[in-house]
């Protein structure tokens, strides 16, 4: 079936480090691909989103491309900030349904 | 305007109680969805509601737990007998359009403690 799988964590790193946390998914047909963030206690907000191959979106510093051909859709941000520290969920929609990865756990240290 | 409203936020009980979860949706929106967050883990789908229907329950259990989204007042999520499987957070996300990648707004949640 349709699902996510993403980057174990937890991450950490240092402010200003770059960040990667890889995602790729698994669609029978053209999902919709996702990023949020939870920031503690808080529930989940959109950081971004693609809906079609090659699309990259893109919000506060952080990007993501939706690779097609190597179904991923890996998020990306060149310099974290102590603020960033949060669990980051990709997510797909195809047709009636949503799928969440597990999420990584990131933090960044001062 | 206020965004995805949830309550409570905190709710304790005990084995064999009923729960009952609230979400409003954002002003506008008639697509309501519940999922649910085991510790460390992502959010599972359960149910997708529109005012007065349940679209897709897939993501439901079948037994104890049920859903609604009248066409006055919230979406309630009832949980009938709880277990201390149930406990979890609850998250309501609400869209203003039905399709799927329409952006899905999330409620802060409601995490339930079964004793």
């Amino acid at each position: 079936g349709d699902s996510v799988t993403q980057m174990e964590g937890p991450v950490t790193l240092s402010e200003e480090a770059f960040l990667t946390i890889n995602c790729t998914y698994t669609a029978t047909g053209y999902p919709s691909l996702f990023w949020y963030v939870q920031y503690p206690g808080e529930g989940l907000q959109l950081l971004l989103k693609a809906t079609k191959a090659d699309d990259k979106g893109s919000n506060k510093g952080f990007e993501a491309t939706y690779r097609k051909e190597t179904t991923s859709f890996h998020l990306e941000k060149g310099s974290v900030q102590v603020s960033d520290s949060a669990v980051y969920f990709c997510a797909l929609t195809l047709g009636n349904d949503m799928r969440f990865g597990a999420g990584t756990r990131l933090t960044v240290k001062p | 305007n206020a965004g995805v409203m949830q309550n409570p936020r905190h709710l304790v009980r005990r084995r064999g109680q009923e729960a009952r979860l609230r979400c409003s949706p954002m002003k506008g929106h008639s697509h309501v969805y519940w999922y649910r967050q085991l510790p460390e883990e992502g959010l599972k789908f359960m149910v997708y509601l529109q005012k007065e229907n349940i679209i897709d329950e897939s993501g439901m259990p079948k037994e104890r737990f049920s859903a609604e989204f009248p066409k006055e007042g919230p979406s309630i999520l009832r949980i009938q007998q709880v277990v201390r499987g149930d406990s979890a957070a609850y998250f309501c996300a609400s869209s203003y359009m039905g399709d799927f990648t329409d952006t899905q707004y999330f409620g802060p949640g409601t995490r339930l403690t079964v004793l």
